[in-house]
């Protein structure tokens, strides 16, 4: 099983530019979620997804966007990259949330 | 005050020896409650899930205390591989996980 799925595993930006960053789970599981990880700050939700067409912010949205079309997919979009958003992004996902999450293995984002 | 708090650590110990993490939340309604472990530059996993009788999985133990609002994590004859930042996590009545900074352990020879 692939379990979840995260690419890229490594970006490097220029400010201003977009991209997505793409996360796959094939568990079936209905909770998805995006945080990016900060030296000091642990990890901080970004958006968050209990079903196919059912998203939400959380802590730190701005500058991000979701879409949720299919259960299996949950991808993140950088709609014009800052150097602040240079971070570790990982998505996680969850059957209820209160059982086990799995984390993606992680995509290391770098904004020049 | 951010949700759950951990001791950033680092906890320096030796090989056999006994350390014990605490962890404090700040919503009293909070649900569940994990311990989860992260080793350098990879993703979080379970190590275990904490329950209000407290709970034992090998050489480790995790117990709760809801009138103080916090959790502990107990881990037993360290092992050179228990080497890892340690994740208290807190769920809340809403639909995400709540992370404090982590605890970082370094066991040595």
């Amino acid at each position: 099983n692939a379990g979840v799925t995260q690419t890229p595993k490594f970006q490097v930006l220029k400010t201003g530019q977009s991209m997505t960053l793409q996360c796959a789970q094939d568990m079936n599981h209905e909770y998805m979620s995006w945080y990016r990880q900060d030296p000091g700050m642990g990890l901080r939700l970004i958006h968050y997804s209990v079903g196919a067409g059912i998203t939400d912010q959380g802590e730190v949205p701005n500058g991000y966007n979701v879409s949720r079309s299919t259960t299996e997919d949950f991808p993140l979009r950088l709609l014009s990259a800052a150097p602040s958003q240079t971070s570790v992004y990982f998505c996680a996902t969850h059957m209820t949330v209160n059982t086990e999450a799995f984390f993606g293995q992680g995509t290391r984002l770098t904004v020049v | 005050r951010k949700e759950v708090e951990q001791d950033p650590g680092p906890f320096n110990v030796p090989e056999g020896a006994t350390v014990a993490f605490n962890c404090t939340y700040s919503n009293s309604a909070s649900q569940s409650f994990f311990w989860y472990r992260q080793d350098c530059r990879k993703e979080p996993k379970l190590l275990m899930s904490v329950y209000s009788s407290g709970n034992e999985d090998g050489r480790f133990t995790a117990q709760l205390n809801r009138a103080s609002q916090y959790i502990s994590l107990l881990i037993r004859d360290s092992k050179l591989s228990d080497s890892a930042t340690y994740l208290c996590v807190v769920v809340n009545s809403g639909y995400a996980l709540n992370f404090g900074k982590g605890t970082s352990l370094l066991v040595t020879p």
